[in-house]
């Protein structure tokens, strides 16, 4: 159980494009969903927090009109960076709960390479 | 920014031979994790701890929530080629809700 789907795994593209990036909880309802940006050898850093059906919440210095956080339904959160520049390139990775309780653990995605030409 | 300390940050063993890699902080933390990741792949939950002094098995794989709830450990029993990649700690405090704080990580390479 607790599987969490990321679409797609990698996405190339040109400076200036926007890019959608998925997040799905398959097998259970995810109230919070969590996207997190990785630098090669580096640990994972949150981005933000995103609640079903409520305004996302950014960490600080996350710019928030460039990474739209939409979590519309239980099951699905999306990331889409706007005007992607090469500094955007990196591994994204969702992260969600299965229910309300804060102690949950969270479950991964596989990440999204996102390669800006 | 990371208020976790995870060492040592790479090991190198011997097929067979035990590890441990440990967290700390000088925060309280209420919950702990342990997660694996693989290259271009998300983390794999290992681990999780609930209860300061918890001591907690999956398989070979053995971690404790420390009594002062400010470190963890794991330790690998037998490692095995397979048990190569990159163990990240994360902990979970109070005042932070559900967000987790991670461990820079522990590169482990097993040598056959």
């Amino acid at each position: 159980g607790a599987v969490v789907s990321q679409h797609p795994s990698w996405v190339i593209c040109k400076s200036g494009t926007s890019v959608k990036i998925e997040c799905r909880s398959l097998d259970f309802q995810a109230t919070t969903m969590f996207w997190y940006r990785q630098f090669p050898k580096q640990s994972l850093m949150l981005m933000a927090t995103s609640n079903e059906g409520s305004k996302a919440t950014y960490e600080q210095g996350v710019e928030k009109d460039k990474f739209l956080i939409n979590h519309a339904s239980l099951t699905l959160s999306t990331l889409t960076v706007t005007s992607a520049h090469p500094e955007d390139s990196s591994f994204y990775i969702c992260s969600a709960i299965g229910d309300r309780a804060i102690n949950q653990p969270q479950h991964f995605g596989d990440g999204t390479r996102l390669s800006i030409l | 920014g990371q208020q976790l300390n995870q060492s040592p940050q790479s090991m190198f063993i011997q097929e067979g031979e035990d590890v441990s890699m440990n967290c700390t902080s000088s925060s309280i933390f209420n919950t702990w994790l342990w997660y694996k990741q693989e290259p271009g792949e998300g983390p794999v939950l290992l681990i999780a701890l609930y209860k300061a002094g918890e001591l907690t098995s999956n398989g070979r794989l053995t971690a404790q929530f420390g009594i002062t709830r400010k470190d963890s450990f794991l330790n690998i029993s037998a490692s095995i080629p397979s048990d190569v990649g990159i163990y990240f700690c994360a902990g979970r405090r109070e005042t932070s809700g559900s967000r987790l704080t991670f461990g820079e990580g522990t590169q482990l390479t097993v040598n056959p």
